[in-house]
């Protein structure tokens, strides 16, 4: 089976432009995960979604981040506008519903904001 | 969920047996052992998890102590590719869409030596 893919790997941009990023989960998989590490920092959980809703979002640093999930398959999250300390590695991840499984990572999006 | 402590690094010889320990004096009755990597330039990777008795997979062994303060995630014969930081997690077995919140620490670089 396909893994969690994300799109792109790198990404750099300026201050001030906006970036979207993709996640495409394991086919079937109802919970989809955003979490990341930005400089020097640990792993931390941004948002989650059980199909195409907003489970919880608790981890979403402000309102320059949106998180969408159409039709509860693929998932975006945009961020308008960029600054400095956005840059770091964004995971997506995903797993089955029902019973509390293991979580599947992608290998990241590093984004560059200079 | 409750907090993990993991020496900061380990060194183990290629083939030898990779013994990583975790404390979770706080561990509660109903939450579970994980144990992630994250190899280089990846995203992490679910190796194993358990309640209380020992678990075995084709990755890894997991040694639950009786009090359940602590464990061993037991590399058999660590390879060069076992190169990675460890994370040990614990956290609650949740059913249906609840949001399965990881909470990385720095976790143990482990590193495998020709």
């Amino acid at each position: 089976e396909a893994g969690v893919t994300q799109f792109p790997s790198h990404s750099v941009i300026e201050k001030g432009q906006t970036v979207t990023l993709r996640c495409d989960p394991i086919s079937g998989h109802d919970n989809l995960y955003w979490y990341r590490r930005v400089m020097g920092k640990e792993i931390k959980f941004l948002l989650h979604f059980v199909k195409e809703s907003k489970q919880d979002e608790s981890g979403m640093p402000n309102n320059r981040f949106l998180a969408e999930r159409t039709g509860g398959t693929y998932s975006t999250l945009k961020v308008q506008p960029a600054e400095l300390e956005d840059s770091g590695v964004y995971f997506c991840a995903s797993s089955q519903g029902g019973l509390r499984g293991p979580l599947h990572f992608g290998n990241g999006t590093r984004l560059t904001v200079t | 969920d409750a907090k993990t402590t993991q020496p900061p690094s380990m060194d183990c010889a290629e083939g030898r047996a990779a013994n990583l320990p975790c404390n979770h004096s706080t561990i509660s009755g109903n939450e579970y052992v994980y144990w992630y990597r994250q190899i280089h330039s990846q995203g992490p990777q679910y190796i194993i998890h358990g309640l209380k008795n020992n678990e075995t997979n084709e990755m890894a062994s997991l040694i639950i102590t009786e009090d359940r303060k602590s464990s061993t995630l037991i590399l058999p014969h660590a390879t060069l590719r076992d190169t990675a930081v460890y994370y040990c997690i614990v956290s609650r077995l949740y059913y249906g869409g609840a949001t399965n919140k990881l909470i990385f620490g720095t976790g143990t670089l482990l590193a495998v030596q020709p």
